[in-house]
This record gives structure tokens, sequence and C-alpha cells, in this order.
């Protein structure tokens, strides 16, 4: 596709719920990172994808956090018994390779909302 | 530990005023800073910056690095409330790990 697409855009799901959030990456972008905004917060780490290497897990939260991207495309982030903190904004980014550090050609997905009521 | 602070956190300007947003960093082996634009989810790049002192222009928009202070600014002159954003600055730390992000400065811009 054109861009990084996300879905949902918006998801309400009850505590204690799992939830599922989506990434498309740009086609040949080999690089898929992960980041949850917090209201009037900064972008926080999550995961990191890196062609076939294995994912940088640094920034993930708590074990109730996994990702996973199949055939080195789409991802996945879900999230297991949802808590009302983990409501924020979840933005993906992909890059392509190429540059001399990944992070330089960052494209931003359009996020996923998440309310957790 | 890498950090990003950026200053002030929030700002509301008049249309025409000129904005000066500020990003201060500590990291390990500093290669770049990069400011993004994010109006309503995604951000946007707007500028990435290496050496000091070389201002990099986009219209109303520039930026510039003091990497002997550590910091960066980003100027809007004439501002439109169409600038009305959070500005996002960022680092890449060392090795190939992702961006660090700053908090943002959100600046509204009144008519």
């Amino acid at each position: 596709g054109a861009g990084v697409s996300q879905s949902p855009s918006n998801k309400v799901t009850e505590k204690g719920k799992d939830v599922e959030l989506r990434c498309d990456p740009i086609s040949g972008h080999t690089a898929l990172y992960w980041y949850r905004q917090s209201l009037g917060q900064g972008l926080e780490f999550l995961i990191y994808f890196q062609g076939n290497s294995a994912p940088d897990k640094s920034g993930l939260p708590s074990d109730r956090f996994s990702a996973e991207r199949t055939g080195g495309s789409v991802s996945t982030l879900t999230i297991q018994r949802t808590q009302q903190e983990d409501s924020a904004v979840y933005l993906c980014a992909s890059s392509p390779p190429g540059y001399s550090h990944p992070a330089y050609g960052y494209t931003f997905g359009s996020g996923t909302r998440l309310t957790v009521v | 530990e890498d950090k990003v602070v950026q200053s002030p956190l929030s700002l509301v300007v008049h249309e025409g005023d000129t904005v000066t947003l500020n990003c201060s960093y500590e990291v390990t082996n500093f290669r770049s800073l990069l400011w993004y634009k994010q109006e309503k989810k995604a951000p946007t790049f707007l500028f990435m910056l290496t050496s000091s002192g070389i201002e990099k222009k986009s219209g109303r928009l520039s930026s510039i690095l003091d990497k002997k202070e550590l910091f960066s600014i980003l100027n809007i002159t004439a501002t439109q409330t169409g600038d009305s954003a959070v500005y996002l600055c960022a680092v890449p730390p060392s090795g190939n790990t992702p961006l660090v992000f700053g908090k943002g400065t959100r600046l509204s811009v009144i008519a």
C-alpha cells in the first residue's frame, strides 16, 4: 500500500478483555516499530522488528503485551487482560533498508486509539 | 540512559506570532536529531539535523542544532492556525535501537 495502515482506528474494550491491533507496513520496509502514546505524553517505544532478526522487546511494559510479525510483513500487537492504564494511542511505523540507521526512514501509521472501560 | 526533554510542554499564540520550541538531549553516541509534526495521530517528518550551526529551512519553519550545548530549536514564523499540532523531537540512540522521543510541545495558534 501507499502508507502504513493500522486497524482498527478506534477500539473500546472492557477491562479484562484481550485486544489485537494490526499494522500493515509499507511494502518492502524491513523494519517495523510499535509505540504507545498516552494522553499528554510522548511516544513510548514498545517493540521493534528488523528483517528476520529476533525482535527487540525491551519496551514492552508487562507480559500482558506481545507482538508478532508474520512473513516479515503484517504485525499484530496483542494486549491480554486489558487494564485502564492501557488506554492510549498505539502507533506503528515502518522504515526501508538502506539507511545508515533504520530509524531515519520512519513512516507512521494513523494509529489505533484504545479505550479500556 | 538516552533522554530527550522538550519545552515548553504547551504554548498558545496568536496568528502571525513567531514561536521557538526547544529540545535538549542526552545520548551516548549522537548521530542526529529529528523533528516531527503530529496533527492528529500520525507524526510526519520535518527535519533531520546532524551538524551544529547549519540551519535547515522549510517555508516558515526552520531548525538548528547546537552539539556543544546539546540542544536544538524549531522556529515557526508568521504562525497560522494550521501550525497547531504537537511538535516532537527524537534522537536515535546507540546501535540500531529505535528513536527516543520527547514528550512534545503542544502548539495552539488562535485566530
